[in-house]
């Protein structure tokens, strides 16, 4: 099946500073999402991106399809941005979303 | 509701027991989804519906895993007799679009953790 890699693993930002998170996936996709679980375990949408750019408030994604590549920025980092990142893709004529290992995020005040 | 939501919150069952999990899935949405995570990893796929057909069940464990959507709105996923190993969080999802087209952004409930002691 596809493999879906995320990185890196662990993020500690301080207030304020930017990131990047990249997922990186073995196949061709029709669709991709990132999402954030917040520490209730919810997950909450943030994208959906199979190709190009989008960007709404202090975060935005980029996804270069060809070559099988996604990044998330997050800019002006807030302790509420503190939790987990998933990338997930469904592969060309799929059904199923398969996750990255996700990109644990803890912001300090 | 405006999301998908599921019940129990949260559930404890001992080992052997036989536990039913409810998902409501967002009104309109023909594609219904569950998922499995484990503990400190990434959601895994179960199973998947379109309407009342279940299309996909490749996800699932064993034959201990059912899951029904007989109207083509709310699910169940059963487990029977239990074990420690089924502890984890089930999740539930649903798509407005029908496969294979170009939109299919599945939105997710809250979940329901599972205990087998």
């Amino acid at each position: 099946g596809i493999q879906v890699e995320q990185s890196p693993p662990d993020l500690i930002l301080q207030e304020g500073a930017n990131s990047t998170l990249r997922c990186n996936f073995s196949d061709s996709v029709n669709n991709l999402q990132w999402f954030h679980q917040n520490p209730w375990g919810q997950l909450i949408n943030l994208f959906y991106i199979p190709s190009g750019t989008k960007q709404n408030g202090r975060l935005s994604a980029t996804t270069v399809a060809t070559e099988r590549y996604s990044l998330l920025y997050i800019s002006s980092s807030q302790t509420t941005d503190s939790g987990v990142y998933f990338c997930a893709v469904l592969k060309a004529a799929g059904n199923k979303l398969t996750f990255g290992g996700g990109t644990r995020v803890l912001v300090k005040p | 509701g405006a999301g998908v939501s599921q019940s129990p919150r949260y559930k404890v069952a001992k080992r052997g027991q036989d536990v039913a999990l409810r998902c409501d899935p967002i009104s309109g949405h023909v594609s219904l989804f569950w998922y499995q995570q484990a503990l400190g990893q990434g959601p895994e796929f179960l199973t998947y519906f379109q309407n009342e057909a279940q299309l996909d069940k490749s996800g699932l464990p064993s034959d201990r895993f059912f899951a029904e959507r007989p109207e083509g709105s709310v699910s169940t996923l059963k487990i029977q007799r239990t074990q420690q190993e089924d502890s984890a969080v089930y999740l539930c999802a649903s798509s407005l679009v029908l496969y294979p087209t170009s939109y299919n952004e599945q939105f997710f409930g809250p979940g329901t953790r599972l205990t087998v002691l």
